[in-house]
């Protein structure tokens, strides 16, 4: 199977900071990575969609501003989280898609958990 | 209306029990059915995916789609404390994926 990683996979920071997590697909090439949050219990709630070479794609309701996304190469999106604050804490998880037999297939990375104090 | 719904749960059975997770969509478009599991604090795992109507059988998982009703299971057999995560249903186009709400599954040993 294709292999995401992300890293850091936990990160604590202080209020106000900025944090940056890079996720990488680790022997395949993806034009498209995604990232989503997710709160306890709680399922996937997608933020954008990252396109190599492109701006990215932002779900209604998520800051561009504040979630910067840079997707430099067909292998690496970092998600940059802008003066971070409490109510941001949460789990961050990247997914790469590989299309493979005339479909797309999206492989997950483990997750980075944010802590802002 | 949601493009999918699943019983979020949690769901509890012992262990040998037979599971049955499923999910209804909304969006004829739909070609690919996709199970990921998402153990605690991790992120998902794709577990296995089927294509248009029909069942698929892998080990003890077996993934069953009705396009006609727009029903997916996903059927567990001889049931495992390992197998305790939360199971996310995640149809889509080819193009767009949509993700079930997840349903926590627990099997007591």
């Amino acid at each position: 199977g294709a292999v995401v990683s992300q890293h850091p996979s936990w990160v604590i920071c202080k209020s106000g900071t900025s944090v940056k997590i890079e996720c990488r697909s680790l022997d395949f090439q993806a034009t498209t990575m995604f990232w989503y949050r997710q709160f306890p219990k709680q399922s996937l709630m997608l933020m954008a969609t990252s396109n190599e070479g492109s701006k990215a794609t932002y779900e209604q309701g998520v800051e561009k501003d504040k979630f910067l996304i840079n997707h430099a190469s067909l292998t690496l999106s970092t998600l940059t989280v802008t003066s971070a604050h409490p109510e941001d804490s949460s789990f961050y998880i990247c997914s790469a898609e590989r299309t493979s037999g005339g479909y797309n297939e999206q492989f997950f990375g483990p997750g980075t958990r944010l802590t802002v104090l | 209306q949601k493009e999918v719904e699943q019983d979020p749960g949690p769901l509890s059975v012992p262990e040998g029990a037979i599971v049955s997770l499923n999910c209804t969509y909304s969006n004829s478009a739909f070609q690919y059915f996709m199970w990921y599991r998402q153990y605690s604090r991790k992120g998902p795992e794709l577990l296995m995916y089927t294509y248009s109507s029909g069942n698929k059988e892998d080990g003890r998982f077996t993934a069953q789609v009705d396009k006609s009703s727009k029903y997916i299971s996903l059927f567990i057999r001889d049931s495992q404390p390992s197998d305790s995560a939360t199971y996310l249903c995640a149809p889509h186009t080819g193009n767009q994926f949509y993700f079930g709400t997840g349903t926590s599954l627990t099997v007591i040993p």
